[in-house]
């Protein structure tokens, strides 16, 4: 069965520092998706993307995200000078076009600790 | 009112019994609903989609009410693999590209 990928499956960087975390959605999916989850609470939606450019984005996605599709294959998200607060799970989800009923499929996720 | 909100549990429900999660969303426009799994530490996968009708998958039956604005999950003959978090799930957005989980209900299944 087709799956998300997501690298690294765990990243740890120095606060202020910049980061990249990669996936490769489901190949004939065109919504892409990342989420969020601080340890022990819940799965918080950052943003959505269609034909190469965002849908929608929530208010946690401020300047300092951004998400780029920079080939056909890899859909990143940046985090440009990081936060402690930033430390959570990430997750990126993609799902196929059509029916407004086809479910998101996750990636394993990345870890990201901001220490 | 929240977007998407759940009992967050959790629920002791004895092996073999019968357990019912509600959870509500605020934006009666909204189009698709689901039932996602959350293992500890796992990516959410998808237990199923919510159909106007109503629809079942074997030990799980999942319901709509759009005049209420509620969707449930009922599982029967409850086994040890179901213990889990169950998250609903919500297209919020006008052009279905804002999906919005629920906080999850935590079923513990004792044997």
């Amino acid at each position: 069965e087709p799956e998300v990928t997501q690298t690294p499956s765990h990243q740890v960087t120095q606060m202020g520092q910049e980061v990249i975390l990669r996936c490769v959605p489901i190949s004939n999916h065109l919504y892409f998706y990342w989420y969020r989850q601080i340890l022990g609470q819940k799965v918080e939606f950052l943003v959505s993307f269609y034909n190469n450019e965002i849908s929608e984005k929530s208010e946690i996605f401020d300047d300092q995200f951004s998400v780029e599709r920079p080939d056909g294959s890899n859909f990143t998200l940046k985090i440009r000078s990081t936060k402690l607060e930033d430390s959570a799970m990430y997750f990126c989800a993609s799902r196929e076009q059509g029916s407004y009923n086809s479910p998101l499929h996750f990636g394993n996720g990345t870890r990201l600790t901001v220490t | 009112r929240k977007e998407v909100e759940q009992d967050p549990g959790p629920f002791n429900v004895p092996e073999g019994a019968t357990v019912a999660f509600n959870c509500t969303y605020s934006n009666s426009a909204s189009q698709s609903f689901f039932w996602y799994r959350q293992d500890c530490r796992k990516e959410p996968k998808l237990l199923m989609s919510v159909y106007s009708s109503g629809n079942e998958d074997g030990r799980f039956t999942a319901q709509l009410n759009r005049a209420s604005q509620y969707i449930s999950l009922l599982i029967r003959d409850s086994k040890l693999s179901d213990s889990a978090t169950y998250l609903c799930v919500v297209n919020m957005g006008n052009r279905d590209d804002k999906i919005i989980f629920g906080k999850g209900t935590r079923l513990h299944i004792l044997p």
